[in-house]
């Protein structure tokens, strides 16, 4: 199973573009990358994934390095409602949930 | 559509009490999943259901028996709760049991064992 490694934290301020970066250098070939966060006192809750090519949705976007061993989670303008811990997950099988990278947003 | 719902939100056992964690879906996905999350932690996998009449254990499973009762509902059994299962615990379902599918999440019980 593909470690990943995170920031344990990150700050932004609000209505600016933020960039969440993770690694996952053994990642294997048939590995999905898989964003979710977490407000506070709630479930987690999906993001996006990917596999290769750079992904886009209504919440975000998703940048996979060109060797995979890397992505980036893009928040193209935080709100305070995105405030959250967002975990990265690259795994076959089944999602496990690691440390993650606790957002602040900053008014 | 409510998507996950659990029951109950809140619960205090003493050592030794059992107790059942109920988790149910209207997504009419085919996969469910247990998870806990001790306070400043990640999620862990307890067990987990890819189809109806399967379940399969995680990454920690002790101390825990599951039951996927039909499609949309998928039990979690503390036997003899420990205080070392005080923790949130999270339902998720997803469409399909691999990773090509996003898991949608309950709303979680937060336990509390004495």
């Amino acid at each position: 199973d593909a470690k990943t490694t995170q920031p344990n934290s990150m700050e932004s301020n609000e209505e600016e573009p933020v960039h969440l970066p993770c690694n996952h250098s053994t990642i294997s070939g048939t590995d999905y990358i898989h964003w979710y966060r977490q407000l506070p006192s709630q479930g987690p809750e999906y993001v996006i994934h990917g596999l290769t090519s750079n992904v886009n949705n209504r919440m975000a976007s998703l940048a996979i390095a060109e060797d995979r061993k890397s992505s980036t989670l893009i928040l193209h303008r935080a709100t305070l409602r995105d405030a959250a811990v967002y975990y990265c997950n690259v795994l076959t099988g089944k999602l496990i949930f690691g440390q993650g990278t606790t957002l602040q947003v900053k008014p | 559509n409510a998507g996950v719902t659990q029951t109950p939100k809140f619960q205090v056992l003493k050592t030794g009490q059992s107790m059942t964690l109920q988790c149910a879906q209207d997504m009419n996905h085919n996969s469910m999943y247990w998870y806990r999350q001790d306070p400043g932690m990640g999620l862990r996998l307890i067990y987990y259901s890819a189809s109806e009449g399967t379940t399969d254990k995680g990454e920690v499973p002790n101390g825990y028996n599951v039951s996927r009762l039909n499609k949309r509902e998928f039990s979690l059994r503390l036997e003899s709760a420990a205080p070392s299962q005080t923790s949130v615990y999270f339902c998720a379902s997803s469409a399909g049991g691999s990773l090509t599918y996003e898991q949608y999440f309950g709303p979680g019980t937060r336990l509390t064992v004495t």
